[in-house]
């Protein structure tokens, strides 16, 4: 079955980075996207960005532009989503999602989700 | 980018009756629209996409209707699994966007 399966929580400090992985099964990795949405704690879903797995090209949210870094790797079927420059409103919920439907960037809704990664930002 | 806003922000509801979700986008979408559950603990799950198809294995009793912007996800005979958090999403444009939630609770 398709399954997304997430890295674990991380605890940074302000100011620091943090790389999350993805790592995909159960489907042709390069024929569908993958998203990314956050959820701070108590709060709704906010879109990051998408990456095409097949040519490596993303696109990201403009409130994250320039903080946000989406790479894969095609070997081992994984994504990656790295945010720098962290502050305590980054304390969240990351998960990736494959987009629906027939792949290939055709769809913008999200099935299935990764189980989700804590990142906590503090000091 | 595209404003999702949802009503009510709460919903009493009792096992066995029907509860009905509203999602109003602040422009047209046309039928870009997915509904999604979230349950305490636990990643969201697609319910429905294109406004009212419903995902593979989600049950009957969710059904989903509206385009352009106004939309209803409706629960026709709730269980008690069914109790839980639900975001609408659109798919037409980005930045993509969701709704702030409806959290179907026990009467």
């Amino acid at each position: 079955q398709v399954q997304l399966v997430q890295s674990g929580a991380e605890v940074k400090e302000p100011g620091a980075s943090v790389k999350v992985s993805c790592k995909a099964s159960g489907y042709t990795f390069t024929s569908w996207y993958i998203h990314w949405v956050r959820q701070a704690p108590g709060r709704g879903l906010e879109w990051m960005g998408i990456i095409n797995p097949s040519g490596g090209s993303a696109s990201y949210a403009q409130k994250f532009q320039g903080r946000v870094t989406m790479t894969r790797d095609t070997s081992t079927s994984t994504v990656y989503m790295e945010l720098s420059s962290l502050r305590s409103e980054d304390t969240a919920l990351y998960y990736c999602a494959r987009e629906g439907g027939g792949g290939s960037g055709s769809s913008n809704w999200f099935d299935p989700w990764g189980q989700g990664t804590l990142v906590t930002v503090s000091s | 980018e595209v404003v999702m806003t949802q009503s009510p922000a709460t919903l009493s509801v009792s096992p066995g009756e029907r509860a009905t979700l509203s999602c109003r986008a602040s422009q047209s979408v046309s039928s870009y629209l997915a509904w999604y559950q979230q349950k305490p603990g636990q990643a969201p799950r697609l319910l429905i996409y294109g406004a009212s198809t419903r995902a593979t294995g989600i049950p009957a009793r969710f059904s989903g209707s509206g385009s352009g912007t106004e939309f209803t996800l409706t629960i026709s005979s709730l269980q008690s699994e069914d109790f839980a958090v639900y975001y609408c999403q659109q798919c037409d444009d980005w930045p993509l966007t969701f709704g702030g939630g409806t959290k179907v609770e026990i009467k």
